[in-house]
């Protein structure tokens, strides 16, 4: 199975902040990657896939770059109900993978 | 409005069985692949398994391949996750999600997910 290896895995920022987070792919996968957020109890949310394309209704302040192994999220101003934890999955191969997932705090 | 409630977890001993049912609605259900995805208690996130709209084809995560079986009613709109020989690192929450891409072939990327179901494996 492709593994998907995040960084940091925690970290601390404030509202207002540019913040990244970096996932890399144990092998190539072209562009078949999506980013998800998660607040404590609730379902993930799509935020991008196919490495740089925005889900419908995400602001623009979440990006996504990369292709091959690597990939980063950037969340260019950090608003307060951004914190969360937030999960890159890789869809190049049928047997799915997520990344461990990067929990952004409030510093 | 796509709605995906899951419903069939609860506690069971290690050895047992149990079935998860995802109710759909507010989409054309057998035009989407759909997924089962898994959360154990304060872990991250771990595909389990997939299947394709008609049903035809399905995936297995090598953690649960042998033992679950997923499968689909597109009369009845659900989906469902057959779960046998359960063991204690099967304990989490179970979601079912909607994948975004149209007639897709197998799992991709979701864009709904229900709001989870928690199975619990303990004697």
């Amino acid at each position: 199975a492709i593994r998907m290896t995040q960084s940091p895995s925690s970290f601390s920022a404030s509202t207002g902040d540019r913040v990244t987070i970096t996932c890399r792919a144990s092998q190539g996968i072209s562009s078949y990657l999506a980013w998800y957020q998660q607040k404590p109890g609730k379902a993930p949310k799509l935020l991008i896939y196919a490495a740089s394309t925005l889900q419908s209704g995400v602001p623009s302040r979440f990006s996504g770059s990369g292709s091959g192994t690597d990939f980063t999220l950037t969340i260019s101003c950090l608003q307060s109900e951004d914190f969360a934890t937030y999960y890159c999955q890789q869809y190049y191969s049928y047997l799915l993978t997520f990344g461990g997932g990067t929990k952004v705090e409030i510093k | 409005e796509v709605q995906l409630v899951e419903s069939g977890g609860g506690l069971v001993q290690p050895g047992g069985s149990l079935r998860l049912s995802c109710a759909a609605s507010g989409f054309t259900f057998s035009s989407y692949a759909m997924s089962w995805v898994r959360q154990a208690p304060g872990k991250g996130l771990e595909w389990v398994s997939a299947i394709s709209g008609s049903g035809g084809s399905t995936y297995y995560a090598d953690s649960v391949k042998g033992r679950f079986t997923i499968s689909r009613d597109n009369s009845k709109n659900t989906l469902y996750l057959q779960m046998n020989s359960l063991r204690a690192e099967d304990t989490a929450v179970y979601y079912c999600a909607k994948d975004l891409d149209v007639l897709a072939a197998a799992g991709t990327h979701f864009d709904y997910w229900g709001q989870g179901t928690l199975v619990t494996v303990s004697s």
